[in-house]
């Protein structure tokens, strides 16, 4: 079935950096942008970036330019959200979110919602 | 950035009633010329992910209960659930995809009274 699986829980220190896997199966992995949304504990979701699997292009939010990336391996199907530079506000649950890639003529973003989402990454930045 | 407001932050509903949640958008996100509203609902309950309830305003997705339906148009939108159940507990939250940077609502819990 359709799934995005993050890797597993960090601990990191403050000024360090962290990166975050999603691996995707059960569907045509360059179709759809992988979206990276973090959570911070009972606070609401806040939207990172987008990368496209199929050009490796990304955009980012202004908030965390300059101190994320996203890539990925198309080979082994997998995208990465790595980001530096971390203190105690980036203590949060990072997930990474599906949404079919759209480039037509209507200047829209997307065509639709984050249809799959992975399970959640735990980051806890602690001295 | 479209701001998304939603209203109100909780509400307790009784079993078998109505709930209702607000989400207002700072800029319209109705592209006129296919009148189509770059908007969906999502349903998170706790140690979970966000799950798509509907897209479009109004299009729920495959499996979701007929009691959530979706409402409004421009920048005015609601999630109703028809008749609570004790599963529907969760925090709501709207997003638009009609623009980069995407944007989310903060969120309504829904809890029974």
């Amino acid at each position: 079935q359709v799934q995005l699986v993050q890797s597993g829980a960090e601990v990191k220190k403050p000024g360090a950096s962290v990166m975050v896997s999603c691996k995707a199966s059960g569907y045509t992995f360059t179709r759809y942008d992988i979206n990276w949304v973090r959570q911070a504990t009972g606070q609401g979701l806040e939207w990172m970036g987008w990368m496209n699997p199929n050009s490796g292009n990304t955009g980012y939010a202004q908030k965390f330019q300059g101190r994320v990336t996203m890539t990925r391996n198309t080979s082994i199907r997998t995208a990465y959200m790595e980001l530096s530079g971390l203190t105690s506000e980036d203590t949060a649950v990072y997930y990474c979110a599906r949404i079919e890639a759209y480039d037509g003529a209507i200047p829209v973003a997307y065509q639709y919602g984050v249809d799959v989402w992975g399970q959640g990454t735990t980051v806890t930045v602690s001295s | 950035d479209i701001v998304m407001t939603q209203s109100p932050d909780s509400l307790a509903v009784s079993l078998g009633e109505r709930a209702t949640i607000n989400c207002k958008s700072s800029q319209s996100v109705l592209y006129s010329s296919n009148n189509k509203n770059y908007l969906a609902w999502y349903q998170q309950k706790p140690g979970q992910p966000p799950k798509l309830l509907i897209d479009w305003a109004s299009t729920r997705q495959s499996g979701v209960p007929d009691r959530f339906s979706g409402g409004g148009s421009g920048a005015d939108f609601t999630l109703t659930i028809s008749s609570l159940q004790a599963e529907d507990v969760a925090v709501y939250y709207c997003q638009q995809y009609y623009g980069i940077p995407l944007t989310f609502g903060g969120g309504t819990k829904v809890e029974i009274k």
